[in-house]
């Protein structure tokens, strides 16, 4: 059974904290994503990275940078948070290579980050 | 206008009926399209991909139509299960995932 896990279900920062969300799959994925999905918004890519150490920027990655040092593992880093960074997150994992993004993509739990 | 535009619903539909709801993209180019199931605070699944020629599996049907670029999903007798938030996935020619914000739909007893 495909895994893909999130480190926090529900996660409350502080405006300027520095936050860290993990995700990790145990499917051998090349392509790992990070989108936010908001009310009446379809989900928006943040980063993806489709091998370690590479990553690339989606539509929204501002005040947002991800490390990829393993292939199973894709972190999010919020370097100082802000309200408007309060979201639910939803971390994806697809096979393949460059057309790899028209494959499948298995999500993670989700995190729901409220930052105040 | 969005990429691609969904009616948020909510669709409330009694149970045993058949339901349908339309996703429009605005980019002629698009080359793939997927409906995916989201479940109230779970992550999203696949449900089917669509294929130019129509998709079947079981109680749902995903149609095509690029000359109006919109893309269907039908379900017919449905049940309390099928209560969820539909998502349609569009790829552009340059591979991007671009996702609609979703349909809501809520079968009653």
């Amino acid at each position: 059974d495909v895994k893909v896990t999130q480190s926090s279900r529900y996660l409350v920062k502080r405006t300027g904290e520095k936050v860290f969300l993990e995700c990790v799959q145990d499917m051998d994925h090349e392509n790992m994503f990070w989108y936010r999905q908001d009310p009446g918004l379809g989900l928006r890519l943040i980063y993806f990275s489709y091998d370690v150490k590479m990553k690339e920027k989606g539509d929204i990655p501002e005040g947002y940078s991800v490390s990829r040092e393993k292939k199973e593992r894709f972190s999010l880093i919020l370097e100082s948070a802000s309200t408007n960074q309060t979201s639910m997150y939803l971390c994806a994992s697809t096979p393949g290579t460059s057309g790899g993004l028209i494959y499948e993509q298995y999500f993670g739990p989700g995190t729901r980050l409220t930052v105040t | 206008r969005k990429e691609v535009e969904q009616d948020p619903g909510p669709f409330n539909v009694p149970e045993g009926a058949t339901v349908a709801f339309n996703c429009t993209y605005s980019n002629s180019a698009s080359q793939s399209f997927f409906w995916y199931r989201q479940d109230c605070r779970k992550e999203p699944k696949l449900l089917m991909s669509v294929y130019s020629s129509g998709n079947e599996d079981g109680r749902f049907t995903a149609q095509l139509n690029r000359a109006s670029q919109y893309i269907s999903l039908l379900i017919r007798d449905s049940k309390l299960s099928d209560s969820a938030t539909y998502l349609c996935v569009v790829v552009d020619s340059n591979y991007q995932l671009i996702w609609g914000a979703g349909t809501k739909l809520i079968i009653k007893p």
